[in-house]
């Protein structure tokens, strides 16, 4: 089965600096990748996510690469604020998946991201 | 309000004691999960339901045991649970990206607040 390996666990970065979070997989399958992030006692929540087709995908401050030869994504925070604060979870999975959710979804064990003011 | 809601919030039991988890989505999906977050580990899939029928079961002791009725609602059955049970259980929904005949999703995961479970 697929494996997610997701480093750093805990990351430190000062108010606006970048902030990069990276993740290997091991199953040359998986071709759908999203970053869930989940604030303190809140729900975790998609806030962005790549498909094999393409090498980087950006939404404003957050961005994410993957290079499928090297079987490795990262996600990208600039200019990181308060609201940054959080823990991000990365994912693989095949695409489309046909296990019957849309679930084949394996997840990292996440990354603690704390802005320093 | 992402449309997922769980009851309760809050759990706390005995090891011998029997309760439930119950999750309700309002999003018009076909497929549910359960859930397991622990501190420091992966979030842990422990079962799906697509179209109310259970497709994944991920060598989950059977002191969990599911249950979903309709595709609206699903519940978690607890019973004799272990001090290492203790956790949040987190609900979420889907549409499937892979099943014919049905409207494709994107893959996103709603989750919903979760149940944070504690075995004494």
């Amino acid at each position: 089965g697929e494996n997610v390996e997701q480093h750093p666990s805990t990351l430190s970065v000062q108010e606006g600096d970048s902030a990069v979070i990276k993740c290997t997989y091991s199953d040359s399958a998986s071709n759908y990748f999203p970053w869930y992030k989940q604030e303190l006692g809140k729900r975790p929540q998609l806030i962005i996510d790549i498909r094999s087709n393409v090498g980087e995908k950006k939404d404003q401050r957050i961005a994410v690469t993957l290079n499928k030869t090297a079987k490795h994504f990262s996600l990208h925070i600039t200019e990181t604020q308060p609201e940054d604060s959080a823990v991000y979870f990365c994912a693989a999975s095949p695409w489309p998946y046909s296990g019957g959710g849309a679930d084949g979804l394996t997840f990292g064990k996440g990354t603690h991201l704390i802005i320093q003011p | 309000e992402t449309g997922v809601t769980q009851t309760p919030r809050h759990l706390v039991m005995g090891m011998t004691n029997k309760k439930s988890l119950k999750c309700e989505q309002h999003l018009g999906h076909n497929a549910m999960y359960w859930y397991k977050q622990s501190a420091k580990k992966p979030l842990e899939l422990m079962f799906v339901y697509s179209l109310e029928e259970r497709v994944e079961n991920n060598s989950v002791p059977s002191r969990f045991s599911p249950e979903c009725p309709n595709s609206s609602h699903l519940f978690l059955h607890l019973h004799t649970l272990q001090p290492e049970d203790s956790a949040l259980y987190l609900c979420a929904s889907s549409q499937p990206t892979g099943l014919a005949g049905i409207r494709s999703g994107t893959g996103e995961l709603f989750f919903g607040e979760g149940s944070r479970l504690t075995v004494l």
